[in-house]
């Protein structure tokens, strides 16, 4: 059973350009949640899907946006990047029954914006 | 707002000794609690939850304590091992939904 793939491992962008970050979920999970993760810090909530839509935000500009297909992979959008914006990116999936359910992580997108 | 910390950074434990790792929330609307620990180039693994109806909930050498009066967690491990060295986060959540605000870290470093 794979567990949550994320997709590319690395990446490495300019000022100004967009990015696009992927995400399949664990078998059987239909909720995925995106963090933001600094060197040295915690994750930080961005979003989340459920449904095919945004169920909830954390704060974050609108540079960031997503989406959820119909298998439930997810992608992650960054436009007009920032300097500040190089992190590890993490794709968390969580079946949307039952409450708090616990989250399995991806291994995560190491973004590296020069 | 929301916010959750640790005490202490760095915890430097013997191999067989026990390691405690403490955390302060300040939501006291939070009722659900979870520690997760990331080892290098890896996303962060869930350990343990506790919910806020509890004080205290046991795994297998791992003990999550919640103290609500003084908005504390605690991470118990017993018999560290050096498979146990990783960052270890924990963290909480409120209501229905699945955002979960996670503290800073602490690293956990095991002394073979």
């Amino acid at each position: 059973d794979a567990g949550v793939t994320q997709s590319p491992t690395h990446l490495i962008k300019t000022r100004g350009q967009q990015v696009t970050l992927r995400c399949s979920p664990k078998s059987g999970h239909d909720t995925v949640s995106w963090y933001q993760q600094a060197l040295g810090q915690g994750p930080q909530f961005i979003f989340q899907y459920y449904e095919e839509e945004e169920r909830q935000r954390g704060n974050f500009p609108d540079r960031f946006s997503g989406h959820q297909f119909p298998n439930y992979s997810s992608e992650l959008n960054v436009n007009a990047l920032l300097l500040g914006d190089s992190a590890l990116y993490l794709c968390a999936s969580s079946p949307a029954t039952g409450i708090n359910e616990k989250l399995f992580f991806g291994s995560g997108t190491q973004l590296s914006v020069l | 707002g929301e916010s959750v910390g640790l005490h202490l950074p760095t915890l430097s434990v013997q191999e067989g000794d026990n390691s405690i790792i403490n955390c302060a929330y300040s939501n006291s609307a939070s009722d659900y609690f979870i520690w997760y620990k990331q080892e290098s180039g890896k996303g962060p693994q869930f350990i343990i939850d506790i919910r806020s109806n509890m004080d205290k909930r046991q795994g297998q050498r791992v003990t999550v304590l919640l103290n609500k009066t003084v908005k504390h967690l605690s991470l118990q491990i017993a018999a560290t091992q050096p498979g146990d060295s990783a960052v270890y986060f924990c963290a909480e959540a409120t209501g229905g939904y699945q955002k979960v605000t996670f503290g800073t870290g602490t690293k956990l470093q095991v002394i073979p």
